[in-house]
């Protein structure tokens, strides 16, 4: 079956600074989701990725899917305290009715 | 913008009890799923729907249930709650798009404890 790698696990990185949190999968990705989670609350929808090589943005968050379809990036630029919280990655599962597989969820804090 | 709505952001409930939690969501979504969310496991899928009254079982369906009488709102079941059954629930919608995925929106989520 199809598992999820994301790495690092947490990350705390002072204001302004740039990182970036990767999700691997053990299968080539048909659809990868990108998600946030605030402590305590639901999953928001950030980015959809399918295409090998596609980027896309959203304000200061870019992800991409590599050329191959088994990784996917997320980078944040001049990080900021409202992009504290979990990341989550999410694959197609390859089945009908858009089945996803998560990954663990990386834990970002940011320090003023 | 879709909107997902729980009934219940924290519940409290007793061992034995029959649970409830509902889900609304707006959108005319016709998939709808329920996970729970539990630190070090993750998100893992109870039960989903693809349409009014069909239900498959996800990858822990044990002790639930659900149900789905209208498009737009999904329950999911506790039958008789226990207390491993405290977790975070989450319930989720997409559209169906012959040919193309799409993403799930989430709803804000129910605390469940169960003394």
């Amino acid at each position: 079956s199809q598992e999820l790698e994301q790495s690092p696990q947490s990350l705390i990185v002072q204001e302004g600074k740039n990182l970036t949190i990767n999700c691997t999968s053990s299968k080539t990705l048909y659809g990868l989701y990108w998600y946030k989670q605030k402590y305590g609350e639901g999953l928001i929808f950030l980015m959809m990725l399918q295409k090998g090589g596609e980027e896309k943005s959203h304000e200061k968050i870019t992800a991409k899917l590599d050329e191959k379809k088994q990784q996917s990036s997320l980078h944040i630029t001049a990080s900021q305290p409202s992009h504290a919280g979990i990341y989550l990655c999410g694959a197609d599962k390859g089945t009908s009715y858009d089945k996803v597989i998560f990954g663990p969820g990386t834990s970002l804090s940011v320090i003023p | 913008d879709v909107k997902v709505t729980q009934s219940s952001r924290y519940l409290v409930k007793r061992t034995g009890e029959k649970v409830f939690l509902e889900c609304v969501q707006d959108m005319d979504h016709e998939n709808m799923f329920w996970y729970r969310q539990d630190p070090g496991l993750g998100l893992r899928l109870i039960y989903f729907s693809y349409d009014v009254k069909m239900k498959e079982k996800g990858d822990i369906p044990e002790g639930y249930s659900v149900s789905r009488e209208k498009k737009e709102r999904f329950s999911l079941i506790l039958e008789s709650a226990s207390t491993n059954q405290t977790s975070m629930y989450l319930c989720a919608s997409s559209l169906l798009a012959s040919g193309s995925n799409q993403p799930q929106h989430f709803g804000d989520g129910t605390r469940l404890s169960i003394l």
